[in-house]
């Protein structure tokens, strides 16, 4: 079955404190893995796509294929980060095909 | 940079009706989808849009819903006889292939 857990509905943090937003997945072909950071009140942006491998606002995720995962790390937290992180997935590839989400993250980052 | 804009931002509705979430895709893209998320749970998502038809569908989409590409730039979703379980954020995107989406800003319909 395609599946994205992340096992953690909220994550409080200091601003400067490292920050790891974790994010299993299960599916049986080969999958691209994207994160998506949805700020109060406004839309669904996309924030990284595993194939791409950049680091977008200080943000970084590796996809791990042994532990199935790709987590979402940042060394230091800015209280800008407070929002709703979301992992999802689609496969590889496969053009138009739905992504399926994980159920979020929210970050707390306070001062 | 282009956006996909969705109106209205907030729809009230008293159920049975039927209602029309309207979206504007970015112009060149080719795929369409619907997502919704109900207060509190997780993005889910409905139908994506290609060609025309529709290419993929989930268990959510029943008959009651529908979706229509009518003059080349909007992209409606319809839902025929609303019921509560409806009220959600319900938000369009479009991509051009198998990459991350664009998002529109979502349309809070609330069915009383």
């Amino acid at each position: 079955a395609q599946r994205v857990t992340q096992p953690e509905k909220l994550l409080s943090v200091f601003k400067g404190a490292p920050v790891e937003l974790k994010c299993n997945y299960s599916y049986s072909g080969s999958p691209e893995l994207f994160w998506y950071v949805q700020y109060s009140r406004q839309r669904l942006q996309l924030l990284l796509r595993h194939i791409s491998r950049e680091s977008i606002k200080g943000f970084t995720a590796d996809l791990n294929k042994g532990e199935t995962s790709f987590h979402l790390k940042k060394p230091f937290a800015q209280e800008e980060d407070s929002a709703m992180y979301y992992c999802a997935l689609s496969g590889h590839n496969q053009a138009g095909t739905a992504l399926i989400f994980g159920k979020g993250t929210t970050l707390s980052v306070s001062s | 940079e282009p956006e996909v804009t969705q109106t209205p931002s907030h729809q009230v509705t008293q159920m049975g009706q039927e209602v029309i979430l309207r979206c504007v895709p970015i112009s060149n893209h080719l795929y369409f989808y619907w997502y919704r998320q109900i207060l509190g749970q997780k993005v889910e998502f409905l139908v994506s849009f290609y060609n025309n038809e529709i290419s993929e569908k989930s268990e959510i989409f029943d008959d009651q819903f529908s979706v229509e590409r009518p003059d080349g730039s909007n992209f409606t979703l319809k839902i025929r006889s609303t019921k509560l379980e409806d009220s959600a954020m319900y938000f369009c995107a479009s991509g051009k292939g198998s990459n991350g989406y664009t998002f529109g800003s979502g349309t809070r319909l609330t069915v009383v």
